[in-house]
């Protein structure tokens, strides 16, 4: 159980392009959804927390008109990475937890398989 | 916000070494999570600890809590190569910030 599915697993396009990743979770709802970024041999860096049916709230440095974030149902959040460039290039990925009575603070997080994005 | 520090960097182990990984943070956290990340994969829940002082073994893997809730660590007896990978400490808030995560190589 507690599977999350993010598609597509590999994007190359050029700059200039807006690219949508979408977030899925397959067995359980979720009303909380993350999305991090992760360079090579480094962590995962919190962009934003997608919240089902409201605005989603971004980390400091990231912007929100440049990362459009959607989470339209319990169980699909997606990242729309507008008028990408080079310097976008990254693996994105996204979790999210189970939602239990008092919320998904303390629930462990599962992972999409995540994005690798390449803009020419 | 809350960050949770993690040390080392990196770590290349001969297998059948010993490997262990420390968090701490400046707060006490309700509990903290392990999980880890094999090279060009995805980040895989292992552990949860929640109550001070707790110690948790998976196998080879013994995870421990500190006392005062505020420091954490990973130990893995006598590795193996398909230990190999990132291992991540993540602190317990509605954004889960992880650690930096210490990358694991064991040669065979």
């Amino acid at each position: 159980g507690a599977v999350v599915s993010q598609h597509p697993s590999w994007v190359i396009c050029k700059s200039g392009t807006s690219v949508k990743i979408e977030c899925r979770s397959l067995d359980f709802q979720a009303t909380t959804m993350f999305w991090y970024r992760q360079f090579p041999k480094q962590s995962l860096m919190l962009m934003a927390t997608s919240n089902e049916g409201s605005k989603a709230t971004y980390e400091q440095g990231v912007e929100k008109d440049k990362f459009l974030i959607n989470h339209a149902s319990l169980t699909l959040s997606t990242l729309t990475v507008t008028s990408a460039h080079p310097e976008d290039s990254s693996f994105y990925i996204c979790s999210a937890a189970l939602d239990v009575m008092g919320g998904t603070r303390d629930q462990p997080q599962h992972f999409g398989d995540g994005t690798r994005l390449s803009i020419l | 916000g809350q960050q949770v520090m993690q040390i080392p960097q990196y770590q290349h182990v001969q297998e059948g070494e010993d490997f262990t990984t420390y968090c701490n943070s400046s707060t006490t956290l309700s509990n903290i999570q392990w999980y880890k990340q094999r090279p060009g994969g995805h980040p895989v829940f292992l552990i949860q600890l929640v109550k001070s002082g707790e110690v948790k073994k998976q196998k080879r893997l013994t995870f421990q809590f500190g006392e005062a809730k505020k420091n954490s660590s990973l130990h893995i007896t006598a590795t193996q190569t398909t230990d190999v990978g990132t291992y991540f400490c993540a602190g317990p808030h509605n954004d889960m910030r992880f650690g930096a995560g210490t990358r694991l190589t064991v040669k065979p």
